[in-house]
């Protein structure tokens, strides 16, 4: 059964460095792209990035170039997203998501959501 | 950045009733447009792929159709659990992004 556990919820305050995690298993970790997905409270989603744990190939959407760093270890089957410093704008669910080829990416598994609040 | 836009942004129907919402890209994406289904408090569910390729396990009232610019998710006699935030989702660029999203709520 293929199934991506991401980490638990986070407080955190701004300024702060995070790294949350997302583990895949029961499929090939390194022949999948992973993305990665923002919520913020109330709104739509909106794609961070992308990475092939295969080569460690990584897309950043525009809007988030340089505001996140997303990485792979794919000996443990782990994908990440961290901040060097958090801001109180970063507070949101974030989830990742297996992304098969359909002709175009698809996204066909999702973790359960991380939430990270940020707050002085 | 491809912009996808949906309209409505929210509808409000009864069980039964055939709901169409549409998508509409910034530029020709062929085929290659997403729909899911998010309910509150739960991931995204992929429903279509490809435009009008239903992922397995959907119920065939779930329906997409279109290609370049325009396209339509069809659920042809809405059932209690379909009420929901549905985004479409474009897959043509390697940054992805999604529509801003269309609630379906009960009259």
């Amino acid at each position: 059964e293929v199934q991506l556990v991401q980490s638990g919820a986070e407080v955190k305050k701004p300024g702060e460095s995070l790294k949350i995690s997302c583990k895949g298993s029961g499929y090939s970790f390194t022949s999948y792209w992973i993305g990665w997905v923002r919520q913020m409270p109330g709104k739509g989603l909106e794609w961070m990035g992308i990475i092939y744990p295969g080569d460690s190939d990584t897309r950043y959407s525009p809007s988030f170039q340089g505001q996140v760093t997303i990485s792979a270890d794919k000996s443990i089957s782990t994908a990440y997203l961290q901040w060097s410093s958090l801001k109180a704008s970063d507070t949101a669910m974030y989830y990742c998501v297996r992304l098969v080829d359909y002709g175009g990416n698809s996204g066909d598994y999702w973790g359960q959501g991380t939430l990270v609040t940020v707050s002085s | 950045d491809i912009q996808m836009t949906q309209s409505p942004s929210s509808l409000s129907a009864s069980v039964g009733d055939r709901v169409t919402i549409t998508c509409r890209a910034s530029q020709s994406i062929s085929s290659y447009l997403n729909w899911y289904q998010q309910k509150p408090g739960k991931a995204p569910k992929l429903l279509i792929y490809a435009a009008s390729s239903l992922q397995s396990g959907v119920p065939s009232r779930f329906s997409g159709s279109g290609s370049g610019t325009d396209f339509t998710l069809t659920i042809s006699s809405l059932q209690p659990e379909d009420f929901a935030t549905y985004y479409c989702q474009q897959s043509y660029s390697t940054s992805l992004t999604f529509g801003p999203g269309t609630k379906v709520d009960i009259k």
